[in-house]
């Protein structure tokens, strides 16, 4: 594909609904990562798939949270009871290999709003 | 645990100045250090990467310093232009496939025409 897509682009929810968000990197690109970010706050790592297994879950903040990716490609993260400080801007990169010096292409992001 | 800083107040700068960007980083030895652009509403966009071997990397009116010492890299973009208006994050890298990409917070800029 051209780029990283993620949908949906936005995304408005009540308290303790569970919610999808998707990520489609770009073609051939092994790793696929998520990350969250807060209003004026960096990047947050949350997870990192290589192919379809994940070796790093290290960053998901809760049980609550949870990813697959499925054909080497498209990617899910769910959260589940939504609580109002999940609301950020949820990114998704891909890179080709997950190697050191690897580039990351970011997607324009799910921004997430929990009322 | 590694922490990131970058200048913690905006940027503002004329028009045709150098603006200069700096990244401080703490209890990381990082192999790789990576500069990203990002407009609102959209995700980052990778400039520059940098190696701990390498004082200094240049792309077109782009600079980037990494002092392994002083623990910072510098980023500078010269003849700066009201289009360079961004946030501009740094990202440390292990160098190993097990070592996360870590970013920082981002500093603002904005070029005042």
């Amino acid at each position: 594909g051209a780029g990283v897509s993620q949908s949906p682009s936005n995304k408005v929810t009540e308290k303790g609904k569970d919610v999808e968000l998707r990520c489609d990197p770009i073609s051939g690109h092994t790793a696929l990562y998520w990350y969250r970010q807060s209003l004026g706050q960096g990047l947050e790592f949350l997870i990192y798939f290589q192919g379809n297994s994940a070796p790093d879950k290290s960053g998901l903040p809760s049980d609550r949270f949870s990813a697959e990716r499925t054909g080497g490609s498209v990617s899910t993260l769910t959260i589940q009871r939504t609580q109002q400080e999940d609301s950020a801007v949820y990114l998704c990169a891909s890179s080709l290999e997950g190697v050191a010096a690897d580039t990351q292409y970011f997607g324009p992001g799910t921004r997430l709003t929990v009322l | 645990s590694q922490k990131i800083e970058q200048n913690s107040e905006a940027l503002n700068i004329q028009e045709g100045k150098t603006a200069t960007l700096t990244c401080n980083y703490t209890n990381y030895s990082p192999a790789y250090l990576q500069w990203y652009r990002q407009d609102p509403g959209r995700g980052p966009v990778f400039l520059l990467l940098i190696r701990e071997n390498e004082k200094e990397k240049r792309k077109e009116r782009l600079k980037v310093t990494f002092d392994t010492t002083l623990k910072q890299s510098l980023f500078h973009i010269t003849a700066s232009q009201p289009a360079d208006s961004a946030t501009y994050l740094c990202a440390l890298d292990g160098g190993t496939s097990y070592d996360k990409v870590i970013f920082g917070p981002g500093t603002s800029l904005s070029v005042i025409p």
